[in-house]
């Protein structure tokens, strides 16, 4: 079974600043890792994912994340914020076996940026 | 291409009636999911469908729901009867092998539940 959990249901930066985004996971096989992004009234978005190639991945929008084993980790982090950041993020994680489609999302975080 | 489409946009009912909420997925894509979002319990899946069959039905919270996939551009997810705690935006999405395990979303469907 896979899990993700994500720290911090409400994260505020100010416009220009470093965004941080926390998600750990919990999976019984090697893990596919995915941060999607939903705007108000809208469906999710792909933002990046992780399938077991470069541990360091890059996104759409600046984003990107750091797949690290040893610590479950899959953390989202951008630079430096722009207004137009701010949106609920949610972490997601599938089992890398074949067959198993099974998508598992996180609680969210909404970021907000702080002109 | 239009994306995934779910219908209707919003949907206010009374406890009691029978709901029913649409989705065609992209044309090619032949996995379709069903998921719910609440503020209490975030997005959880619902059922998913490979091929128009059903493959995983465990996250159907009870006998009210019942989703069907007919054909590959086309699904249905009703609530008979309906109760206010249904209250949710119910989204659909698609995906097919090869495309990086991405799900496309629909625009979701806001059910409430009087």
């Amino acid at each position: 079974a896979q899990s993700v959990t994500q720290l911090g249901s409400h994260v505020s930066v100010s416009e220009g600043a470093l965004v941080l985004l926390r998600c750990n996971y919990s999976s019984s096989v090697p893990p596919y890792l995915f941060w999607y992004v939903q705007y108000p009234n809208q469906g999710l978005q792909l933002l990046l994912k992780y399938t077991s190639a470069a541990t360091l991945v890059k996104g759409i929008n600046g984003f990107e994340a750091e797949f690290k084993k040893s610590e479950t980790s899959f953390h989202l982090t951008k630079p430096s914020a722009h207004m137009s950041d701010a949106a609920e993020y949610f972490c997601a994680v599938r089992g890398s076996n074949f067959g198993n489609e099974k998508l598992t999302f996180g609680t969210g975080t909404r970021l907000t940026i702080i002109p | 291409d239009a994306g995934v489409i779910q219908s209707p946009r919003h949907e206010v009912t009374e406890m009691g009636q029978e709901v029913t909420l649409r989705c065609k997925p992209i044309s090619g894509h032949d996995y379709l999911f069903w998921y719910r979002q609440t503020m209490m319990r975030g997005l959880e899946l619902l059922i998913y469908f490979n091929n128009n069959v059903p493959i995983d039905d465990s996250g159907m919270p009870e006998d009210r729901f019942s989703a069907k996939m007919p054909n590959a551009s086309f699904s249905t997810l009703k609530i008979q009867p309906s109760e206010p705690r249904d209250s949710a935006v119910y989204f659909c999405a698609s995906s097919f092998p090869g495309s990086n395990e991405k799900l496309f979303f629909g625009s979701g469907t806001q059910l409430s539940v009087l």
